[in-house]
């Protein structure tokens, strides 16, 4: 009972380095998520992708480019590191795009990344 | 972009006591969900509430649809040392023109029960 894997759980990075998160879900959904989570925020979505072969940009797109490697992954990089990028980092996956009780987002544990 | 207004940010309680929160939108809402997070994991889902006025229970937890589909409210009666968590308010909007249903979040509510 994986459901939403994610690696690595903690990252330090400095400025201008790279580094790509990585989500896998054994699930067999359609859709995947990635949000950021900063204090008082709430939850932000960055991009997501409706289905294997599509990804569309969130409200806080900006510096993060996303690939939906197949069904079961999709992955999130920095290419050039800000400290403004320092957050929770969670991706999610539900059944399809739509969001009903029988289809709820599952989220994964989180990466804490740190930019320096 | 939508905004949800989650209140209050915080509270404090003692055990057994219940708790009231709810979220407020200029914008209206096709589904109101709110999910729980404990500390260090990710958020888990709570109650989906999918029509205005509806009102809905999971066990201790007690829910509801506003009217106006722009607001909502969660309950948590007599509470639990478990109840601690960051409980957030989440609004689905249906993309114009068909596509993927996104949720915008409420920036969440602090819980402490005191046992």
């Amino acid at each position: 009972n994986a459901g939403v894997t994610q690696t690595p759980k903690f990252q330090v990075l400095k400025t201008g380095q790279s580094m790509t998160l990585q989500c896998a879900q054994d699930m067999n959904h359609n859709s995947m998520y990635w949000y950021r989570q900063d204090p008082g925020m709430g939850l932000r979505l960055i991009y997501y992708s409706a289905s294997e072969g599509t990804t569309d940009k969130g409200e806080v797109p900006n510096g993060y480019n996303v690939s939906r490697l197949n069904k079961r992954e999709f992955s999130l990089r920095l290419e050039s590191a800000a400290p403004s990028q320092t957050s929770v980092y969670f991706c999610a996956s539900s059944e399809r795009g739509g969001l009903t009780y029988n289809s709820p987002l599952h989220f994964g544990n989180g990466t804490r990344l740190t930019v320096t | 972009g939508q905004q949800l207004n989650q209140s209050p940010q915080s509270m404090f309680i003692q055990e057994g006591e219940d708790v009231s929160m709810n979220c407020t939108s200029s914008s209206i809402f096709n589904t109101w969900l709110w999910y729980k997070q404990d500390p260090g994991e990710g958020p888990v889902l709570l109650i989906a509430l999918y029509k205005a006025g509806e009102l809905t229970s999971n066990g201790r937890l007690t829910a509801q649809f506003g009217i106006t589909r722009k607001d909502s409210f969660l309950n948590i009666s007599a509470s639990i040392p478990s109840d601690v968590g960051i409980y957030f308010c989440a609004g689905q909007l249906r993309r114009p023109q068909g596509g993927s249903e996104k949720l915008v979040f409420g920036k969440g509510m602090k819980l402490t029960v005191n046992p």
